[in-house]
């Protein structure tokens, strides 16, 4: 069952433009959600993380939403650059649990 | 500052044999995770550890088996290996649960 989905496998976007990823999960009891970035023969690297108590956070070129009504989440990158190009996982922490679920993950590629 | 190491990167193991993936941090963080990637599978949790003496089975344990005799060390055992084994592990801690774990680069493992 899996309770973090990533429906897109793959994204292609051009320089410059906004890549949007979205996931959507169907634990209630999830109260925290982060995005994970991963390049190629590297670890996933932490990205941007939102609180289930807020509908938006924004650092820099990455934003994230959460609509909670709708389990759903998204992530925003504007402008796209090239170097953006990895995989992109959702994860989600249990309320007062200590582990994450991730996602299948979605490979962006930006095209330049 | 090395965060977190696995060795090896790569290994290719032959059905029924067994190994240890290592893992060590130099963080001083409680929490130690050993999570699977599997194409188009996302990262599924194996055995994780919130500290020294106290470890837990994840989503998928079986075939597998850890200790965490130290802060430091967290090594995944597997004990004869079979080709579903064979998948990328990462490694990965955090010193506050789930709110920013470091992955280690991983290691590739094949089963033949």
């Amino acid at each position: 069952d899996q309770q973090v989905k990533q429906n897109s496998p793959s994204l292609s976007v051009q320089e410059g433009r906004i890549s949007i990823l979205n996931c959507d999960y169907t634990n209630s009891m999830f109260d925290y959600f982060l995005w994970y970035k991963k390049y190629p023969a590297e670890g996933p690297t932490f990205l941007i993380s939102i609180s289930s108590i807020k509908d938006k956070n924004e650092d820099g070129r990455f934003t994230v939403f959460l609509n909670k009504s709708a389990k759903h989440l998204s992530l925003h990158i504007v402008p796209s650059q090239p170097g953006d190009s990895a995989v992109y996982f959702c994860a989600a922490n249990l309320l007062n649990g200590n582990k994450l679920v991730f996602g299948a993950g979605t490979i962006l590629r930006v095209k330049s | 500052n090395a965060g977190v190491t696995q060795t090896p990167k790569f290994r290719i193991l032959k059905i029924g044999q067994s190994m240890t993936l290592q893992c060590t941090q130099d963080m001083n963080h409680n929490y130690m995770y050993w999570y699977r990637q599997d194409p188009g599978m996302g990262l599924k949790l194996i055995y994780y550890s919130v500290g020294a003496g106290i470890t837990d089975k994840g989503e998928v344990p079986n075939g597998y088996n850890v200790s965490r005799s130290t802060t430091e060390d967290f090594p995944l055992r597997l004990e004869l290996a079979a080709p579903s084994q064979t998948s990328v592990y990462f490694c990965a801690s955090s010193g506050q649960g789930t709110y920013g774990y470091t992955f280690g680069s991983g290691t590739r493992l094949t089963v033949v």
